[in-house]
């Protein structure tokens, strides 16, 4: 059964520092991995999509990376600011069905 | 920017009553799905939907749970007969083939 986890669980920064959050998962047989960001209260926002050919992807000052063979993808995010504060979800999908499996979620704070 | 959207925001029932929770997906997808989030839990999914038959269920998805097209946008997700643990936010996401999923904002069912 694919379990996500994300670490750290909780992370605060001084506006303007680099930061990679981080996410794990046991099955390496997953086939898409989306990063999502929510605010509080509020639903999801797709930010990323590594598609299963796929390692990377960039979109604006984040960028995504996704390494099958550990089980592991990145999200870094570049001169953070305050805006960025919110809780980012990863998800990855077994690609038969598309159900997407949560991560436990990273709240990030950044400071101004 | 096309985007889905769901209704009502916010739903109190008392337990035992039925609820229906409605969406809109993007207009142009295919694949239709809800997932729910109980406070402070991880987001879970419940079912897809494809070609208007449910494609994947979870265990959560039981026979209390229902789930219809009934017209070329619409998207519901019927709960029978609601229980307290029901109280969660329901989000619907819907994708093309591209497999990023796109959330709706969420309803907030509170069940007395």
């Amino acid at each position: 059964k694919q379990e996500v986890t994300q670490i750290p669980a909780a992370l605060s920064v001084p506006e303007g520092e680099n930061l990679v959050l981080n996410c794990s998962f046991t099955d390496s047989a997953i086939y898409n991995l989306q990063w999502f960001r929510q605010d509080p209260g509020k639903g999801l926002t797709s930010l990323l999509l590594i598609q299963s050919s796929q390692r990377e992807q960039t979109s604006g000052r984040l960028n995504a990376s996704l390494d099958k063979s550990s089980g592991r993808s990145t999200l870094y995010i570049a001169a953070s600011q305050p805006g960025d504060s919110a809780t980012y979800l990863c998800a990855g999908d077994g690609g038969a069905t598309n159900k997407l499996i949560f991560g436990t979620g990273t709240l990030l704070a950044v400071q101004p | 920017e096309p985007e889905v959207t769901q209704t009502p925001s916010h739903q109190v029932t008392q337990m035992g009553q039925e609820v229906i929770l409605r969406c809109v997906p993007i207009s142009n997808h295919l694949y239709f799905y809800w997932y729910r989030q109980i406070l402070g839990q991880k987001v879970e999914f419940l079912v897809s939907f494809y070609n208007n038959e449910i494609s994947e269920k979870s265990e959560i998805f039981d026979d209390q749970f229902s789930v219809e097209r009934p017209d070329g946008s619409n998207f519901t997700l019927k709960i029978r007969s609601t229980k307290l643990e029901d109280s969660a936010m329901y989000f619907c996401a819907s994708s093309d083939f591209s497999d990023t999923q796109y959330f709706g904002p969420g309803t907030r069912l509170t069940v007395l």
